[in-house]
This record gives structure tokens, C-alpha cells and sequence, in this order.
């Protein structure tokens, strides 16, 4: 069974970094692509973006472009998110999920995976 | 890209519930479906339109045309009450997108 454990809670205030961590098991790490999903407090989804781990290549959504990495360690199976130059509109509970890579694989497959999730409260 | 979402649906139990996600084109994309409950992470019920994944309830269906995707569950229990998000690729920019959600009421 594929699992997806996320860190815990990370509290941060205006203008800090976080490092936020997705530990895979349950089938080849590689097998995936690593997407992070943020929901701030009530509202919708919205992706940030997304790692290869066989690669370690990434592509954000714009308005993330400069102060957002992606990893992928497939030595741990772990994959991390950070963000800094935190704003308190980051604050939001932010997930890993994966979609199937490989070939064949499109960009168009739904995220079949999904973390815990892990929140951040940023506090100026 | 913009998918469009009502805000909310209500229904009473055991009728039919369709919430849908408008978008350009959007029957040339494949439409997936997300349920998510307070504290939890979404979970997907609709792949490509149409599909399920094991272990979804086979009262889940979807549609895709035209500039409409409708997600439809039959005989809704109120164990279906839960926010619920279309999603897709956009080639355009690489990017995924998802609707705004619609809160499901279970009257």
C-alpha cells in the first residue's frame, strides 16, 4: 500500500524559509512524479508545483517562480518542498501528492496519492 | 487556464447531485474529480472524466463535453457531504489546475 507521511506542523513568521518533507514507501519511488498542493484556511486548492525524482527537475507555478525549490531524495524515498521569503499569505496546510511517471506518462494523470498534509501558519 | 465551479450544490438524500466544472474546450482535456472532507485530504473519485477508482462507490459517474464536466452521485447519503474539485492539465503552461471546489450539503 502507498503511503505518503508528511512532517508536522511548522510554524514560521513573515520572511522566513521552511523545508517541509514527503516520505514514499509502499512502491518504487521513481514510479512518481512529486507534486506539492497548498489550501490555505478556507479555501481551495491550488498547486505549487512539481519534482522528477529520477532527475530531480521541477516546474512551479509563476507565481512561486524564485522562491520555491523542490527535491527528490532517492536514497530516503523523501520528497521536500521549500518556500521562503514567507508571506502570512502563505499560511496554508500544504500537501505532497504524486501522479505516475514513466512512459507513457502525459502530465494529464490525477494525483492518485496523497499526503497528510502538513500546515504552516506564518505569523508576521 | 480557468475551471469554474459553483460555489455550492445541496440535495436531498437519495436524489441525484450533479456539480459541474466549466472551462474552454474542456472536453478535449481529461477531467479528474477530488472529494475532500474537513481535516482531510482529498481523495480522487472521478479519473478522466469517467473512471473510478477501486473502491469508489459505483453511484460516482462523469460526463466531459463540450465546455462542461459534470460529476454526478447517485442516491447521495450524507456521507457524501464534502467539498469537491475538478482538476486538469493545462499543456499550455505545463501546469495543473483546479476548479475553485463546491461545497456539497446534504439537506
Amino acid at each position: 500500500e502507498v503511503q505518503l507521511v508528511q512532517s508536522g506542523t511548522e510554524v514560521r513568521k513573515t520572511g522566513a524559509s521552511v523545508k517541509i518533507s514527503c516520505k514514499f514507501s509502499g512502491d518504487s519511488f521513481t514510479d512518481y512524479f512529486y507534486h506539492w498542493v497548498r489550501q490555505a484556511p478556507g479555501r481551495g486548492l491550488e498547486w505549487v508545483g512539481l519534482v522528477d525524482p529520477e532527475d530531480g527537475k521541477t516546474k512551479f507555478a509563476e507565481k512561486f517562480q524564485g522562491r520555491v525549490t523542490m527535491t527528490a531524495d532517492t536514497s530516503t524515498d523523501t520528497a521536500y518542498l521549500g518556500l521562503s521569503s514567507l508571506k502570512s499569505t502563505d499560511t496554508a496546510v500544504y500537501f505532497c501528492a504524486t501522479t505516475l511517471r514513466g512512459i507513457g506518462a502525459d502530465g494529464t494523470e490525477p494525483f492518485d496519492y496523497w499526503g497528510q498534509g502538513t500546515l504552516v501558519p506564518v505569523a508576521s | 487556464y480557468v475551471l469554474t465551479q459553483p460555489p455550492s450544490v445541496s440535495v436531498a438524500p437519495g436524489k441525484t447531485a450533479r456539480i459541474t466544472c466549466g472551462g474552454n474546450n474542456l472536453g478535449n482535456k481529461g477531467v479528474h474529480w477530488y472529494q475532500q472532507k474537513p481535516g482531510q485530504a482529498p481523495v480522487l473519485v472521478i479519473y478522466y472524466d469517467r473512471d473510478r477508482p477501486s473502491g469508489i462507490p459505483e453511484r460516482f459517474s462523469g460526463s466531459n463535453s463540450g465546455h462542461t464536466a459534470t460529476l454526478i452521485i447517485s442516491r447521495v447519503e450524507a456521507g457524501d457531504e464534502a467539498d469537491y474539485y475538478c482538476q486538469v492539465w493545462d499543456s499550455t503552461t505545463n501546469h495543473q489546475v483546479f476548479g475553485g471546489g463546491t461545497k456539497l450539503t446534504v439537506l
